[in-house]
């Protein structure tokens, strides 16, 4: 059972475009939500995280939207580039332990 | 200096054969992981321990072993490996179990099973 759904599976956006990925949730036991990028051959490096009590969290041309009631949450790359070409995937962690349940991620292609 | 290093970053092996992927943090973490990416890049948890001790074990195949000889290192023996088995598996570490801790990332260990 997937805990976390993310969508869309694939991104096709033009330099300089904003890129949008969703992720919607069940369990109202995740408290922890990041969002990692990953470069092809590489490991997922973490990219931003936010917790529920803010809706939404800006790191330089990075931001997450939290919406608690919906259960959802999205990542917003606002003038996207080439090089943010890459697969992006959002988790949620429940506030015990570190266990992460990963969504199945997005391929993010930037066209320049 | 690699954070977290995984070894080897490629394994060809036949079916049957059993295998060993080894990983090393040089980060000070106390939590260590394995992940299983198939090739749909779905990304799953197979096992973590903090300080040596097993935390979690997801519903994995008991073929797969994890042993952790001290708290830098976590490795994985896959005893008559599988056609299943073809992914790409990660190491992983945090500072603790706290789950606000960005997990840290090797750069994987592909394995094809002939």
């Amino acid at each position: 059972q997937q805990q976390v759904k993310q969508s869309p599976q694939s991104l096709i956006v033009q330099k300089g475009g904003i890129s949008i990925i969703n992720c919607a949730y069940e369990n109202t036991a995740f408290d922890y939500f990041p969002w990692y990028q990953q470069f092809p051959g590489k490991g997922p490096a973490l990219l931003i995280a936010i917790r529920p009590d803010v809706s939404e969290k800006k790191e330089g041309r990075f931001t997450i939207s939290f919406n608690k009631s919906a259960k959802q949450f999205s990542l917003h790359i606002m003038d996207s580039q080439p090089g943010d070409s890459a697969t992006y995937f959002c988790a949620a962690s429940p506030n015990t332990g570190n266990q992460f349940y990963f969504g199945t991620g997005t391929s993010l292609t930037v066209i320049p | 200096d690699t954070a977290v290093s995984q070894t080897p970053k490629y394994l060809v092996t036949q079916m049957g054969n059993d295998k060993s992927i080894k990983c090393e943090q040089n980060l000070g973490h106390d939590t260590m992981y394995w992940y299983k990416q198939d090739s749909k890049k779905f990304l799953k948890i197979m096992f973590s321990y903090n300080n040596k001790e097993l935390i979690i074990n997801e519903t994995v195949p008991n073929r797969f072993s994890p042993k952790s000889p001290d708290k830098a290192h976590l490795n994985l023996h896959i005893n008559s490996l599988e056609l299943g088995d073809s992914a790409v598996y990660f190491c992983a570490s945090s500072q603790d179990l706290q789950n606000n801790q960005p997990q840290h990332f090797g750069d994987g260990t592909r394995l094809s099973i002939l």
